[in-house]
């Protein structure tokens, strides 16, 4: 199993620019979560699906940041447009009925917006 | 993907000697505990859970333990190694999903 596989493992984008953080959960999990991790904040859940369908976006900062997850294999963050206070790791998750199994990270994202 | 160098609180170890690493958590709802551990550069890692019928839970080298009373958690690690070095997270839930707690970063000294 290649484990959650999430892609770019950097970006650095200018500020403005449109940023699409991409994310291949676990063949078989249908809870997907998306994570920001700074050093003010530590780990901040963003979002997360269940069976491909958005359950909580609480943690969505605002409107300039979306997920999606068009199908059980794939999901985007994008961030639109970008700022350098966006600039943090960002995490996908992925786990078997919700959070009772525990989570499979991925590496992460490392964004910088300059 | 690498770890954040967060300003946090700093357990420092001598290989062999045991660790324990405390989280207080803060949802009385929460009924699942997770401890993680995240080693530069990389995601984090499940170490263990507990359910909250429960007082304690063993692994390999590793014991949870629960208060519910005062709503507090520990990992303690058996003949800390160097490889043990890395930023420990606990993690609460009192449904679909996790809160994360602030982290400890372990330093293994040989």
């Amino acid at each position: 199993d290649a484990g959650v596989i999430q892609s770019p493992r950097h970006e650095v984008t200018e500020m403005g620019q449109e940023v699409t953080l991409r994310c291949k959960p676990i063949s078989g999990h249908n809870s997907l979560f998306w994570y920001r991790q700074t050093m003010m904040r530590g780990l901040e859940l963003l979002i997360y699906f269940n069976n491909n369908v958005p359950i909580d976006d609480s943690g969505m900062p605002e409107d300039r940041f979306s997920a999606k997850m068009p199908n059980a294999s794939f999901s985007t963050l994008k961030i639109q447009p970008s700022e350098p206070r966006d600039s943090a790791v960002y995490f996908c998750a992925s786990s078997f009925q919700g959070a009772r199994k525990g989570y499979t990270f991925g590496s992460g994202t490392r964004l910088t917006v300059v | 993907g690498e770890s954040v160098g967060l300003h946090l609180p700093t357990l420092s170890v001598q290989e062999g000697d045991n660790s324990i690493i405390n989280c207080a958590y803060s949802n009385s709802a929460s009924d699942y505990f997770i401890w993680y551990k995240q080693e530069s550069g990389k995601g984090p890692q499940f170490i263990i859970d507990i359910r909250s019928n429960m007082d304690k839970r063993q692994g390999q080298r590793v014991t949870v333990l629960l208060n519910k009373t005062v709503k507090h958690l520990s990992l303690q690690i058996a003949a800390t190694q160097p490889g043990d070095s890395a930023v420990y997270f606990c993690a609460e839930s009192p449904g679909n999903k996790l809160t994360f707690g602030g982290g400890t970063r372990v330093l293994v000294k040989p």
